[in-house]
């Protein structure tokens, strides 16, 4: 069936550095995927999406690309801040005649310290 | 600027208890979710309402049961409580059934144990 796999985490970074959270996903068709993040004591929040092959998705210095060849949607931020820290989520939609639904990663904690 | 709203945000049940999970969004969107999370699973479907009047299995419904009340309301029962549904649960909706372009919007969660 369907399914997303993360990396496994805890990752803790220091400030500043370079962040990858590695993405790869099963699936038939071609979905659409997403990364959404948890920030301690709130629910999950869109942070970005990619609807096809070689759509880059960016937000807030976050940037994923959708890779179809590798069935990837590797996560990356150039300079990560304190305020990063979170549970990073990768998801892909499926869509069926019901409606559709989002099937999720396992999540990656992300701890920046300074 | 409400959003979803979940209610209780924690609960501690015995086993066997009954209970209900209420959530409501005010953004009159047509598809509603409820998840479950726990630690090395991500979130799992449990069940959904493409719409209203209408309610689906997801992943991991047994167990539980579901009612969409009208377009802003569905609510998520626990017959039974059992230790294995010790978890986080979430509501979520989107404006639509989901697509490529629709996003799902979360509550902020209800925590649940069951002893």
């Amino acid at each position: 069936g369907d399914s997303v796999t993360q990396m496994e985490g805890p990752v803790t970074l220091s400030e500043e550095a370079f962040l990858t959270i590695n993405c790869t996903y099963t699936a038939t068709g071609y979905p659409s995927l997403f990364w959404y993040v948890q920030y301690p004591g709130e629910g999950l929040q869109l942070l970005l999406k990619a609807t096809k092959a070689d759509d880059k998705g960016s937000n807030k210095g976050f940037e994923a690309t959708y890779r179809k060849e590798t069935t990837s949607f590797h996560l990356e931020k150039g300079s990560v801040q304190v305020s990063d820290s979170a549970v990073y989520f990768c998801a892909l939609s499926k869509i069926y005649n019901q409606g559709g639904k989002l099937i999720f990663g396992q999540g990656t904690e992300l701890s920046v310290k300074p | 600027n409400a959003g979803v709203t979940q209610t209780p945000k924690f609960q501690v049940l015995k086993t066997g208890q009954s209970m209900t999970l209420q959530c409501a969004q005010d953004m009159n969107h047509n598809s509603m979710y409820w998840y479950r999370q726990d630690p090395g699973m991500g979130l799992r479907l449990i069940y959904y309402s493409a719409s209203e009047g209408t309610t689906d299995k997801g992943e991991v419904p047994n167990g539980y049961n579901v009612s969409r009340l009208n377009k802003r309301e569905f609510s998520l029962r626990l017959e039974s409580a059992a230790p294995s549904q010790t978890s986080v649960y979430f509501c979520a909706s989107s404006e639509a059934r989901l697509g490529p372009n629709e996003k799902l919007f979360f509550g902020s969660g209800t925590q649940l144990s069951v002893l």
